[in-house]
């Protein structure tokens, strides 16, 4: 796994500022890809998804970026609010295409 | 509309000890996922279930932990003798099938002192 263990990296950004929180994923393969938030003592919670035939995909408020040639995924957070604060994982599909592997995680501090 | 539930919440139990985690999954979900996540940490793959059979059990850290879903829905970890370095959040997550989004309930927090 990609466990780094209890130092999670840490953005801090001001309310209404954009905010962007990168992951790099390990496995060429890897064909579908997810951004989950956690708030403290919740479970993970789905904000949106890439599939690997794509490069960008936009929600509400957050865009997904994946560069294939380099492994790496982003997640754009506009005008981001107090209630984005929160740890974000990139977790990635791969192996058997029937699991799922976490990312170590990013903590978003949004500042009012 | 209800979400993957799981019980309890919280559970706290000596070194030693049995314990039984249970998860709900969403209605129609065939498949159901387990995950301990310690702190500071994304969630760690333990088994992984379609409909009733454990399809990749890859995760277990050992043989004190075992997981059942008999029917199809509801699912149970098993841990006996519990460790303490058992303590994390055991989380679960359920999806249409195999491989589709996964969607996580509140997860259990256990506590082996």
């Amino acid at each position: 796994g990609e466990n780094v263990g209890l130092h999670l990296p840490t953005l801090s950004v001001q309310e209404g500022d954009n905010s962007i929180i990168n992951c790099a994923y390990s496995n060429s393969a890897s064909d579908y890809f997810i951004w989950y938030k956690q708030e403290s003592g919740k479970g993970p919670q789905f904000i949106i998804d890439i599939r690997s035939n794509m490069d960008k995909r936009q929600g509400q408020r957050v865009t997904v970026l994946l560069n294939k040639t380099v492994k790496h995924l982003s997640l754009q957070i506009a005008a981001t609010q107090p209630g984005d604060s929160a740890v974000y994982f990139c977790a990635e599909r791969r192996d058997n295409f029937n699991k799922f592997y976490f990312g170590s995680g990013t903590k978003l501090n949004v500042k009012p | 509309g209800a979400g993957v539930s799981q019980t309890p919440s919280n559970k706290v139990t000596e070194k030693g000890k049995y314990v039984e985690l249970r998860c709900d999954p969403i209605s129609g979900h065939t498949a159901l996922y387990w995950y301990r996540q310690s702190l500071g940490q994304g969630p760690e793959f333990l088994i992984y279930f379609q409909g009733t059979g454990a399809a990749d059990d890859s995760g277990l850290p050992n043989d004190r932990f075992f997981a059942v879903r008999p029917e199809g829905s509801v699912s149970t970890l098993k841990i006996q003798r519990t460790e303490r370095g058992d303590s994390a959040v055991y989380l679960c997550a359920s999806s249409l099938q195999g491989g589709d989004t996964q969607y996580f309930g509140p997860g259990t927090r256990l506590t082996v002192l």
